[in-house]
């Protein structure tokens, strides 16, 4: 059975700091792996998706990378920003199944 | 980009009641949909996967005549809590998956509370 961990369950930074959250997986057949976030209360808003033949996706100041093998993904924030400041899940999905098995999520607070 | 929708985005019923929650994919036909359940400080946990026109597949631990679950349309599938009761109480989220994309495009979530 899938399960995934995040580390740290929780995190303070000031503003314009660059950060980076730790997500691991227990079984490296994946399909792909998503980083979302979730505001207080809402539903989730999906950042990057990579695939599990990819290394990497960029989108504005967030960078993930995924190394399948080793069963771990970063997300790297740049230039973090009071905005940035929500929960952050990691989710993977199996091959051959679309099915997510999700982490706890590392809350995050940017601090002006 | 894909757009997902749920009604009501906050009810509270009474126990013994039942309560229908409703995902809508908006600007897309979605041929899986999936349910979800998380309580305070948890992650999602799949309660049960969605096909347009078939039965739906639920999780271990799931109860199905609880959680009755009806995907009459490839863009709508419809959640109902069966005789709720307090611990019912959660935050149920809906995604929807896009063809052959393995994407999920989740809804905002619907927060239930029964007393």
């Amino acid at each position: 059975k899938q399960e995934v961990t995040q580390i740290p369950a929780a995190l303070s930074v000031p503003e314009g700091e660059n950060l980076v959250l730790n997500c691991s997986f227990t079984d490296s057949a994946i399909y792909n792996l998503q980083w979302f976030r979730q505001d207080p209360g809402k539903g989730l808003t999906s950042l990057l998706l990579i695939q599990s033949s990819q290394r990497e996706q960029t989108s504005g100041r967030l960078n993930a990378s995924l190394d399948k093998s080793s069963g771990r993904s970063t997300l790297y924030i740049a230039a973090s920003q009071p905005g940035d400041s929500a929960t952050y899940l990691c989710a993977v999905s199996g091959a051959g199944s679309y099915q997510l098995t999700f982490g706890k999520g590392t809350k995050l607070s940017v601090i002006p | 980009g894909a757009v997902v929708s749920q009604h009501p985005s906050r009810v509270i019923c009474k126990s013994g009641t039942s309560v229908k929650i409703e995902c809508r994919s908006l600007d897309f036909q979605a041929t899986t949909m999936f349910w979800y359940r998380q309580f305070p400080k948890q992650s999602l946990m799949l309660m049960a996967t969605s096909n347009e026109g078939s039965k739906a597949t639920y999780e271990q631990g799931v109860e199905k005549d609880k959680f009755l679950i009806n995907h009459a349309s490839l863009t709508l599938s419809t959640l109902t809590v069966t005789s709720a009761h307090p611990e019912d109480s959660s935050f149920y989220i809906c995604s929807a998956r896009v063809g052959a994309d393995y994407e999920q495009y989740f809804g905002p979530g619907t927060r239930l509370t029964v007393t």
